[in-house]
């Protein structure tokens, strides 16, 4: 149980472009999830919580016109990296939570983009 | 807010050892301890995890102690193997908001055979 699922586990683009990452929880009902970075050989920076219906919440010095979250149901959350540059080729992993007062996170694989 | 320091940032184990990571945090009123393990271009595994009205528990040859009035936690692994080889983070919850876990900045871990 507690599966949660990234796609694409890779993508490449171009300067300039947008690129969006689903993330699904797929044997429970996330009620919260969470979107982190993580470069090389660093910890995870966490960048936004979402909850089910609502506005995203971001993270000091994360620009919130940059990285569209939605989380349009109990099992899907999405992350869309606008305008993307080089700067944003990092691996980004969400987590998801179920039921409130529930405290463990679970972790998709991660997607690795790349931007030339 | 809460800030997680962990400790050592490498470490070097033969295969049959015991291995030990050690985190300390800063809010008192922080109330959820996991560790994860994390393995080459993977997401992070939860492996184990500690509420803070348990001192101690205990999965197979994991085990995680929690120290309240000191403000640390432990994972203790036994008997590693190659395979338990990987960058594992300690994490604590803010006790406000969305209850967000506050990562440690992670220990490499290798068992050589």
């Amino acid at each position: 149980g507690a599966v949660v699922s990234q796609h694409p586990s890779r993508v490449i683009c171009k300067s300039g472009t947008s690129v969006k990452i689903e993330c699904r929880s797929l044997d429970f009902q996330a009620t919260t999830m969470f979107w982190y970075r993580q470069f090389p050989k660093q910890s995870l920076m966490l960048m936004a919580t979402s909850n089910e219906g609502s506005k995203a919440t971001y993270e000091q010095g994360v620009e919130k016109d940059k990285f569209l979250i939605n989380h349009a149901s109990l099992t899907l959350s999405t992350l869309t990296v606008t305008s993307a540059h080089p700067e944003d080729s990092s691996f980004y992993i969400c987590s998801a939570r179920g039921l409130a007062g529930i405290h463990e996170q679970y972790f998709g694989p991660g997607t690795r983009l790349t931007v030339t | 807010g809460e800030n997680v320091e962990q400790h050592p940032s490498t470490l070097s184990v033969q295969e049959g050892d015991s291995a030990v990571i050690k985190c300390t945090y800063s809010d008192s009123a922080s109330n959820y301890f996991p560790w994860y393990k994390q393995e080459l271009g993977k997401g992070p595994q939860l492996i184990i995890d500690i509420r803070s009205n348990v001192g101690e528990k205990k999965d197979q040859r994991i085990a995680v102690t929690l120290n309240k009035t000191a403000k640390h936690f432990s994972l203790h692994i036994t008997e590693t193997q190659p395979e338990d080889s990987a960058v594992y983070f300690c994490a604590a919850t803010l006790s406000t908001g969305f209850q967000k876990l506050v990562f440690g900045t992670g220990t490499r871990l290798l068992v050589s055979p």
